[in-house]
């Protein structure tokens, strides 16, 4: 079946870190750029992080930016991010995604 | 950034009614490979986001031919000819000429 799946959030305090996963099946995962989009309660999409599909490339969004890190290792079918010096404002559902197959997410709530 | 402007942010709409929706980017989303990279997503409530249409105007798999997309540069549309119940949720654009960002949403329900 083709999907992602992601794992590793969950509740941490502000300033902690988090390595989520991504893992991918059913589908030729070392020919697809990867995406981390997250969406905090109640609001919209927020594009997040990209790798190319080779790992060459990365891409961040600004408030991520130094904070976040993309991995991918395509022997395992799976993009990582690490997620340092975590803030309230990072609580979200995490999504990967090569935008025609999204996964069904995994939760960071960042509290103290 | 590129900013993506979506209006109207929340759309009543008749069972069996057309619906349409606008995204206007703050830069033209033409690439220098002379394809523009706009897609538009649904959001079902309490579902993962799904596309809709990438490239301005290609349907994906499976998306019911009621769902169009058209559009150039900076201005896009999505429309729906026929309003049906399974459409309610919120539609975002998304642009990836310029890395990539989402428009706030659209919530579609039901007048």
């Amino acid at each position: 079946q083709v999907q992602l799946v992601e794992s590793g959030g969950g509740v941490v305090q502000p300033g902690t870190s988090l390595r989520l996963s991504c893992a991918a099946f059913g589908f030729t995962f070392s020919n697809y750029n990867i995406h981390w989009v997250r969406q905090a309660p109640g609001k919209g999409l927020e594009w997040v992080a990209a790798i190319s599909s080779d790992g060459s490339y990365k891409y961040y969004a600004d408030p991520v930016k130094g904070r976040f890190t993309i991995s991918r290792d395509n022997s395992k079918n799976t993009v990582y991010v690490q997620v340092n010096s975590l803030r309230t404002e990072d609580t979200a559902v995490y999504h990967c995604t090569q935008f025609e197959i999204w996964g069904q997410g995994t939760m960071v709530t960042v509290s103290s | 950034e590129v900013v993506m402007t979506q209006s109207p942010l929340s759309l009543p709409v008749t069972l069996g009614q057309p619906a349409s929706i606008s995204c206007r980017s703050g830069l033209s989303l033409v690439h220098s490979n002379g394809n523009t990279y706009l897609s538009w997503f649904q959001q079902r409530p309490g579902q993962s986001p799904r596309r809709l249409i990438y490239q301005v105007s290609k349907r994906d798999s499976g998306v019911p031919d009621r769902f169009s997309g058209s559009g150039s540069g900076t201005e896009f549309t999505l429309k729906i000819s026929s309003l049906e119940a399974e459409d309610v949720g919120v539609y975002y654009c998304m642009q990836g000429t310029h890395t990539w960002t989402f428009g706030q949403g659209t919530k579609v329900e039901i007048k």
